[in-house]
């Protein structure tokens, strides 16, 4: 069964570095294909993709988002951690993590998932001064 | 960037109700296309991917449908449980945006 769960601080002030791990089980970071992503809920209720790691340390950032975006990961440990840099009160949002398995696609030629099938429950972070 | 477009974005229905959401992107995506579902305080739930491939344990009423850029999640027979927020997402290979969501309660 896989579990994925985030973790970080609730509030955090503008300019500042916000830090969030995931602390995963059910699945491994060193197996082919697999892959962790950061998805966050808006105030506007619309889900936003942030960035996604892989098993070979590829990672891939939304090109939409202004805030700085670090991904990595602790293969050892289950843990993926995600770092916004600088951070305004437009980051402000529910943060998921998610398990997805990157797969060859014999149409298109390319390594691409299909979808982000098991999510965390979330953290809420407040950007505020 | 492929910007994903869904319409309406509220939708009021009832119960037993048919009813349909589209996403639309602002290019051709194949059928690389995903949809969620999400309750307030919920983690997303999986649906659909592939554009009409059905995850393993979700009703047959609901239904996804297109390709290319037009793309349909159909509900047959609405039950309370649905009444939620649906997000589709297209999954490109190093970009995976969502659409802006679709807010359907109960009339």
């Amino acid at each position: 069964q896989i579990t994925l769960k985030e973790s970080g601080p609730t509030v955090v002030k503008p300019t500042q570095t916000l830090t969030l791990t995931c602390t995963f089980s059910g699945f491994s970071l060193r197996t082919s294909g697999v892959g962790v992503g950061w998805i966050r809920l808006t105030p506007e209720k619309a889900l936003e993709w942030l960035a996604v790691i892989y098993w070979n340390d590829d990672a891939f950032y939304s090109p939409s988002v202004n805030t700085s975006l670090t991904i990595s990961k602790d293969t050892s440990g289950n843990r993926v951690v995600l770092t916004l840099t600088n951070i305004d009160p437009a980051d402000t949002g529910t943060y998921f993590c998610a398990h997805t398995a990157r797969i060859y696609d014999r149409v298109s030629g390319t390594y691409r998932p299909r979808n982000f099938d098991q999510w965390g429950q979330g953290t809420v972070v407040t950007v505020s001064s | 960037d492929i910007q994903l477009t869904q319409s309406p974005s509220f939708l009021s229905a009832s119960i037993g109700d048919r009813v349909t959401i589209t996403c639309r992107a602002s290019q051709g995506i194949g059928n690389y296309l995903a949809w969620y579902l999400q309750k307030p305080g919920k983690a997303p739930k999986l649906l659909i991917y592939g554009a009409s491939t059905l995850e393993p344990g979700v009703p047959a009423r609901f239904s996804g449908s297109g390709s290319g850029t037009e793309f349909t999640l159909t509900i047959n027979g609405l039950q309370p449980e649905d009444f939620a927020t649906y997000s589709c997402q297209h999954l490109d290979t190093n970009t995976y945006p969502f659409g802006q969501g679709t807010k359907l309660d109960i009339k």
